[in-house]
Formats: C-alpha cells, structure tokens, sequence
C-alpha cells in the first residue's frame, strides 16, 4: 500500500472549517483514499474514503486532487470535540485482506 | 449497543502470566482484527480472521494465540506476559474479508505487565 505524508499537527478555531491535508504521490489506481480519527484513549473511528470523486458524508468532506496525489478532509464547523488524531490511509483491498497501515497521523487540536 | 466489545478495558498482571482479551462483534461482519498501539501511539495489525480462518498473521510472537470459535468473536490469549508486551490492544471489524468500507473498533484494552 502507498505510503501517505501528513502534516504533524494543526489548530483549528472552533467553528471554522479544518482542512486536514494528505500526500499520496505513489497512490496506485484501484487505491483508495480512507481517513480516520482516534480521540484520545478511544479506538480509531472511521470518517469517510474516496477513490476519485469528492465525498461528503455528515461528518466530513473529502476532496480527492484530478491526479490523487493528494487529498484534503474538510471538518466544516470543527467543535471541541473533533480534538484527535487524524489518519489517512490508502488502501486497495484485494489480498490485502484490510491490513490498514497507519502512519503518524495529524493531531488536530480545536480550541474556543 | 456497542457494535464491537471488548473486555476486559484494562488488565494490570505480572511479568509471566498468561492472559486473554476477548473480543464481540454484533455488526454481523465476516472479519475481525486485532490491533495493537504501543507506547508511542503506532497502530499495528497483528491478527485477521475471516469466518473463523486465520487471514492475516504478522511478525506476532507465538506467545500470542488469537482463537475464532465464531464470526462474531476473536479473542486475544497471551502466554508468558513480558514488559514488552505493554500497550492498548484494540479488536475492529470489517464487513467483508476485502477489507473495503470502514473498519468498527472497539475501545481498546490497555493491558500493562509489571
């Protein structure tokens, strides 16, 4: 699976818009992009995947670039409790069998 | 109800013990997982069965047994505890043995050896 490049950590104002960032340069074609979010001492909570087209759901949007080398999640109104890290991972399925690889992630920190 | 359980959340035991996690899933999903997060936050799998058959056994020393008596179940059985083995342990779900759509994790068991 490719790998994916994160930023460490971002701040977001409560009630803003956080936009998390992702680089995929290596991203093959049947890859999909997934993100997910662990709070703290919780177990990780799925968000939202894509594969080529933009994706929204009610938690988040996820905009993948024309070429999928990168992607950028999008919490429209973040609250405090969107605090957490965040994880995006490609992932293809197939014989992978759901081995998700998780990297470092982005600890988002919203604050009033 | 919690789709996936684990039990128990926190473990405390002695250096050489042996241990089990268990692990229910009410999801009715086909696959399971085991995960573990170390001291530095790194989330590796360990474990995956898929309607009970073992698909997934990374570099998870042998004192560590997963068993699968039933889709809904995995449990964790660990032999011979070393401080090593120290971390939170978290149990997920996946509705196809793909592994495509969103994993369901539990909420974690932090097991710690003494």
């Amino acid at each position: 699976d490719a790998k994916t490049t994160q930023p460490p950590s971002m701040d977001c104002a409560e009630g803003r818009a956080a936009n998390l960032p992702c680089n995929h340069s290596t991203i093959s074609g049947n890859e999909y992009v997934y993100w997910y979010r662990q709070i703290h001492s919780q177990g990780p909570q799925y968000i939202i995947h894509g594969l080529k087209n933009n994706e929204t759901n009610e938690m988040a949007s996820l905009i993948i670039t024309e070429d999928r080398k990168s992607s950028t999640l999008i919490l429209p109104h973040a609250t405090l409790r969107d605090t957490a890290v965040y994880y995006c991972i490609v992932y293809a399925g197939g014989t992978s069998y759901g081995k998700l690889t998780f990297g470092q992630g982005t600890i988002l920190t919203v604050h009033p | 109800d919690t789709a996936v359980s684990q039990t128990p959340k926190y473990l405390v035991t002695q250096m050489g013990n042996d241990k089990s996690i268990k692990c229910e899933q009410n999801l009715g999903h086909d696959t399971m997982y085991w995960y573990k997060q170390d001291s530095k936050k790194f989330l590796k799998i360990m474990f995956s069965y898929n309607n009970k058959e073992l698909i997934i056994n990374e570099t998870v020393p042998n004192r560590f047994s997963p068993k699968s008596p039933d889709k809904a179940h995995l449990n964790l059985h660990i032999n011979s505890l070393e401080l090593g083995d120290s971390a939170v342990y978290f149990c997920a779900s996946n509705q196809n043995g793909q592994g495509m759509g969103g994993y369901t994790f539990g909420s974690g068991t932090r097991l710690t050896v003494v």
